[in-house]
């Protein structure tokens, strides 16, 4: 089946830096990512929607100056947490949807997900 | 957009079929029902999706009821391992309610 690599799969990281998350279509290629975030507890909430060779489309309340998305390759978009703080402490996930497979639906495949911790 | 109404949480005896119910009255014609569950700290995973007619995988069978507003996932003979929550999305571009805890007991 379609494979979604995340890297890394867990980061703890000072205040005031700057974390860079990777997400890889393995074996097929995504035009369209989507970036995720879940707190403890809680659902998946989606936070942009990653467009090769574009700019981001961002949920309303997400910072885009805060989560930088490059989706520069058709297998590789990555999310940067610039000047982390310890309330950007989460479950970040990444998805996209094998176009072989998909069709007029839209089947996401999801990256095992990077968990996030700043000091 | 298309919303879903989900049970909190359900549970289910091992080795027996768990049905999980999703309500979605609001969704459009053209708009697929999609299934997911996300076993404790790992990425959701796909389970099984469909448009009008009954369908099923190796995973489980999706009941869409025939006016499409609302869908029943079966897992035919749940084992410890399908604990999990599962989301019922309606929406193209995916967007998680609080889904179902689904816990299976021995």
């Amino acid at each position: 089946g379609a494979v979604v690599s995340q890297h890394p799969s867990w980061v703890i990281c000072k205040s005031g830096t700057s974390v860079k998350i990777e997400c890889r279509s393995l074996d097929f290629q995504a035009t369209t990512m989507f970036w995720y975030r879940q707190f403890p507890k809680q659902s998946l909430m989606l936070m942009a929607t990653s467009n090769e060779g574009s700019k981001a489309t961002y949920e309303q309340g997400v910072e885009k100056d805060k989560f930088l998305i490059n989706h520069a390759s058709l297998t590789l978009s990555t999310l940067t947490v610039t000047s982390a703080h310890p309330e950007d402490s989460s479950f970040y996930i990444c998805s996209a949807d094998p176009p072989y497979l998909t069709g007029p639906s839209n089947i996401q495949y999801f990256g095992a997900g990077t968990r996030l911790s700043v000091l | 957009d298309a919303k879903t109404t989900q049970p909190t949480s359900m549970d289910c005896a091992e080795g027996r079929a768990a049905n999980l119910p999703c309500n979605h009255s609001t969704i459009s014609g053209n708009e697929y029902v999609y299934w997911y569950r996300q076993i404790h700290s790992q990425g959701p995973q796909y389970i099984i999706h469909g448009l009008k007619n009954n369908e099923t995988n190796e995973m489980a069978s999706l009941i869409i009821t025939e006016d499409r507003k609302s869908s029943t996932l079966i897992l035919p003979h749940a084992t410890l391992r399908d604990t999990a929550v599962y989301y019922c999305i309606v929406r193209y571009i995916p967007t998680f309610g609080r889904g179902t805890s689904l816990i299976v007991h021995p």
